[in-house]
């Protein structure tokens, strides 16, 4: 598609349900990355995939946090047994890597998923 | 691993007033700087980027930003801000050497501007 398209567009959900988020990235785009955006905060990393390199997860905040990437291409995070601190926009990101053209390593950002656990 | 700093949390401005949000960066290896806004509301999109070449790069709404790699900085400037500036930036940085560098943010800076 034309952009990073990210779904659900808003989700709702109790304490301790697991709850699946979707990201479609810009076709042809090797880098996908996740990030986390609560109220008034900035952006927290959470995971970067790059082509078949093993995937950069150092910032998932726990165990409960996971993602993975088919194929290249659609990627979910999932977030098991949710806590009301895991409410917060989740954002998708994906671009070209390595050198020229100039249009590599600029980030495409989907709309976000926004998570409420109640 | 490369790391970004905005030491500037939030910088209210008046209308018509020049900017400056400062950027500062921490790497072994040589980079590429980016700023990206984020209006109320909406999503992130680049501002501007520098990859090599001139260290001044312009970006859009007037926006420029000014690579000094002795200073390890990459502060955004605009001679004269505007209502719809009101937003938040942020710095990114990613390392062109090794593998896998993932593209860095800053904490943001939170752009208000007054009437």
């Amino acid at each position: 598609g034309a952009g990073v398209s990210q779904s659900p567009s808003n989700k709702v959900t109790e304490k301790g349900k697991d709850v699946e988020l979707r990201c479609d990235p810009i076709s042809g785009h090797t880098a996908l990355y996740w990030y986390r955006q609560s109220l008034g905060q900035g952006l927290e990393f959470l995971i970067y995939f790059q082509g078949n390199s093993a995937p950069d997860k150092s910032g998932l905040p726990s165990d409960r946090f996971s993602a993975e990437r088919t194929g290249g291409s659609v990627s979910t995070l999932t977030i098991q047994r949710t806590q009301q601190e895991d409410s917060a926009v989740y954002l998708c990101a994906s671009s070209l890597e390595g050198g020229p053209p100039s249009g590599a390593n600029v980030l495409t950002f989907g709309a976000g998923s926004r998570l409420t656990v109640l | 691993a490369q790391s970004v700093t905005q030491l500037d949390s939030q910088v209210p401005v008046f209308e018509e007033a020049p900017v400056e949000l400062r950027c500062n960066y921490s790497s072994s290896v040589s980079v590429y700087l980016f700023w990206y806004v984020q209006y109320p509301n909406q999503g992130l999109q680049l501002l501007l980027k520098y990859l090599s070449g001139s260290t001044l790069v312009k970006g859009i709404n007037g926006f420029e930003a000014e690579f000094n790699k002795s200073q390890t900085s990459f502060h955004l400037r605009k001679p004269s801000v505007h209502i719809s500036d009101t937003a938040e930036y942020f710095c990114a940085v990613k390392g062109l050497t090794g593998g896998g560098n993932k593209l860095t943010f800053g904490t943001g800076t939170q752009l208000k501007v007054e009437l």
